[in-house]
Order: structure tokens, then C-alpha cells, then sequence
């Protein structure tokens, strides 16, 4: 078990350039999850995948804002046109999940974005 | 809607001192609620849950009581140590959204 693991795990961009962040979650792990934590904050739900399908969409996610989880396995997190509003630490999770109820998330360490 | 509220930091301690972080909740139906550690440089942990009301989760020496009369899952620890310094965070799980509410982090610092 080697963890979920971002990359890169810090940015800095000026304004108005593309960005795409990588997450691999843990091999059998079947939800991905994505998150934005600003300063002083608790994270922030975005999207989230059940294997190669994107599930549910918060309204945070901006049509400048993409995620794909192409096989079913890594996920990529795209955010075209940045603003300075987007400067904030992304955090991917993953998790086993057999049904509806509550379940363990594993986090990675974040990729930080700073948009100047 | 689903939210969390948490006692703002920073929390300052002393090496073996007791430990309470509040945390209330706002929520349609009944949500499980988690505990969840982030250590400096790392990413979050799950620290304790707990699934329904008057369950208790305990992990590490931490405890947590799902209060449903009062919406609270308070953190507490009868003797802290140096290194639970790190940021807490109280969140419930949304079972009909399919993922987490946290609330916005208490800062923990153990001096020894």
C-alpha cells in the first residue's frame, strides 16, 4: 500500500495559464474524490468518480474546471484560465466502497497552487 | 444544509494537559460523523467516526461521543502529547451526496 499520491505538489502560475494536477489514489480503491482547502479552511468537496464515472459535481466546480478518471484508475484535474481566486492547496482522496454508507477516505498530501 | 462548526484555534497546551475540541454539526438526517488529523507536511487522517447516535469512537488515546440531542462530536484527550500538534478537523459524511462536510480546522499545539 503505498498511499495516494499528487503530483506535482506545488504550482505556481500567472494568471490566465492552464493548470492540470495528477492524482493516483490506491490500486483498489474504487471512488476518487477531489478537493480544495484554502487558508484556514476545511476542505471543500469538488467531484468525485466511482471507477471511471464522474458521479457528482459540487457547485465550486466552475466550467473552467475538469476532471477526468479515464480508466478508472489515476485522475487529472484541469483548471484552464486561472484566477488568483483559484490559489489553494487541491486534495485528492480515495476510497473502497461497497454501498451507501459512510466510508474511509485516504488522502494525498495536496498539490498547492499559487496564482500570481 | 450540512455544516460543521468547530471551536477556533489556535489551542495552546501543556505536555499532559486535557484536551476538549468542539464540534457541532447541522444536518438532515443522520449523518456519521469523523474525526479527521492533519499533521505538519502530511496529508489527512482518519483519526476516529462514528456511525450513530451515542456511539462512541476512540482512537490513539482521542475519544468522541455522537451526541444527537445536542449535534456534537467533541475530541477529547485525557493527557496530550507533543506530538498530537496538528490541525483537527470535524466532518460529517452527506450519505445521500456520497461524501464529506468538514468543518473548517482547529489548530492544535503541544508545548512540552
Amino acid at each position: 500500500d503505498t498511499g495516494v499520491s499528487q503530483n506535482p505538489r506545488h504550482k505556481i502560475t500567472k494568471r490566465g495559464q492552464n493548470v492540470t494536477f495528477r492524482c493516483d489514489p490506491i490500486s483498489e480503491h474504487n471512488r476518487l474524490y477531489w478537493y480544495r482547502q484554502t487558508l484556514g479552511q476545511g476542505p471543500e468537496f469538488l467531484t468525485y468518480f466511482q471507477n471511471e464515472a464522474q458521479l457528482e459535481k459540487s457547485r465550486l466546480l466552475s466550467d473552467r474546471f475538469s476532471a477526468e478518471r479515464p480508466k478508472g484508475s489515476f485522475s487529472t484535474l484541469e483548471i484552464q484560465r486561472t484566477e488568483q481566486g483559484d490559489s489553494a492547496m487541491y486534495l485528492c482522496a480515495s476510497s473502497l466502497s461497497r454501498g451507501p454508507h459512510e466510508e474511509t477516505q485516504y488522502f494525498g498530501p495536496g498539490t498547492r497552487l499559487l496564482v500570481l | 444544509g450540512n455544516s460543521v462548526t468547530q471551536m477556533e484555534g489556535p489551542v495552546t497546551l501543556s505536555e499532559e494537559a486535557f484536551l476538549t475540541i468542539n464540534c457541532t454539526y447541522t444536518a438532515t438526517g443522520y449523518p456519521s460523523l469523523f474525526w479527521y488529523v492533519q499533521y505538519p507536511g502530511e496529508g489527512l487522517q482518519l483519526l476516529l467516526k462514528a456511525t450513530k447516535a451515542d456511539d462512541k469512537g476512540s482512537n490513539k488515546g482521542f475519544e468522541a461521543t455522537y451526541r444527537k440531542e445536542t449535534t456534537s462530536f467533541h475530541l477529547e484527550k485525557g493527557s496530550v502529547q507533543v506530538s498530537d500538534s496538528a490541525v483537527y478537523f470535524c466532518a460529517l459524511w452527506r450519505s445521500y451526496g456520497q461524501n464529506f462536510v468538514f468543518g473548517p480546522g482547529t489548530r492544535l499545539s503541544v508545548l512540552p
